[in-house]
């Protein structure tokens, strides 16, 4: 069982430069997440999606794109990259359960990004 | 959306009782509290979830009083890898889960 699945692990791309984070789930979780995190920080909620085909900003959107391709995947694009965005992306799932009970957050093991 | 507040750093020994107090104030009637577990290089990982009184697992206890503005994470007898960030959550589904990490509160364990 994997779980959450992040490709790839470790990037480093130039200021301008795009590219686009994978995240694929196994679990036939409803519920998607993209969150960064900085050094000696927590976790910031950049977009989440509730269901396939929809998508919704967290915290932090500015600079970010997501894709909910199909339930399994939903990806994290940076058109533009700035050395701001150096973090550590972090994708999550969970499932929706009847009302009065909540699933727990299923993390990958995170993307490192830096921009130079 | 409730916030919370941890202590920033805990040191303990191992073998001892660790309890980590979480304040999230302003939670909300349908919100529930969340541990997660973090190691370095590692995503967060689900320890323990409550609404109220005491949830325990084979992990951890939580403990959550009647007003549900804190709450307690207690690890018995710690070890060595217990060492982690660990992040207390409030929240609940609203159709998108929003919820806040904070910086979390780092757990170091000695010999």
């Amino acid at each position: 069982n994997a779980g959450v699945t992040q490709t790839p692990k470790f990037q480093v791309l130039k200021t301008g430069q795009s590219m686009t984070l994978q995240c694929a789930q196994d679990m036939n979780h409803n519920s998607m997440y993209w969150y960064r995190q900085d050094p000696g920080m927590g976790l910031r909620l950049i977009y989440y999606s509730a269901s396939e085909g929809t998508t919704d900003k967290g915290e932090v959107p500015n600079g970010y794109n997501v894709s909910r391709l199909n339930k399994r995947e939903f990806s994290l694009r940076l058109e533009s990259a700035a050395p701001s965005q150096t973090s550590v992306y972090f994708c999550a799932s969970s499932i929706r359960v009847a009302t009065g009970s909540e699933s727990p957050l299923h993390f990958g093991n995170g993307t490192r990004l830096t921009v130079t | 959306l409730a916030k919370t507040t941890q202590p920033i750093s805990m040191d303990s020994y191992e073998g001892q009782e660790v309890n980590i107090t979480c304040s999230h104030n302003n939670i909300a009637t349908n919100d529930y509290i969340t541990w997660y577990q973090q190691f370095p290089s590692q995503g967060p990982r689900f320890i323990i979830q409550g609404y109220k009184t005491k949830v325990t697992n084979e992990v951890a206890s939580l403990f959550i009083p009647a007003d549900r503005k804190s709450s307690t994470l207690s690890l018995p007898r710690v070890s060595l890898s217990d060492t982690a960030v660990y992040y207390c959550l409030v929240g609940a589904y609203t159709g998108g889960f929003k919820t806040i990490f904070g910086a979390g509160t780092r757990l170091f364990v000695k010999a």
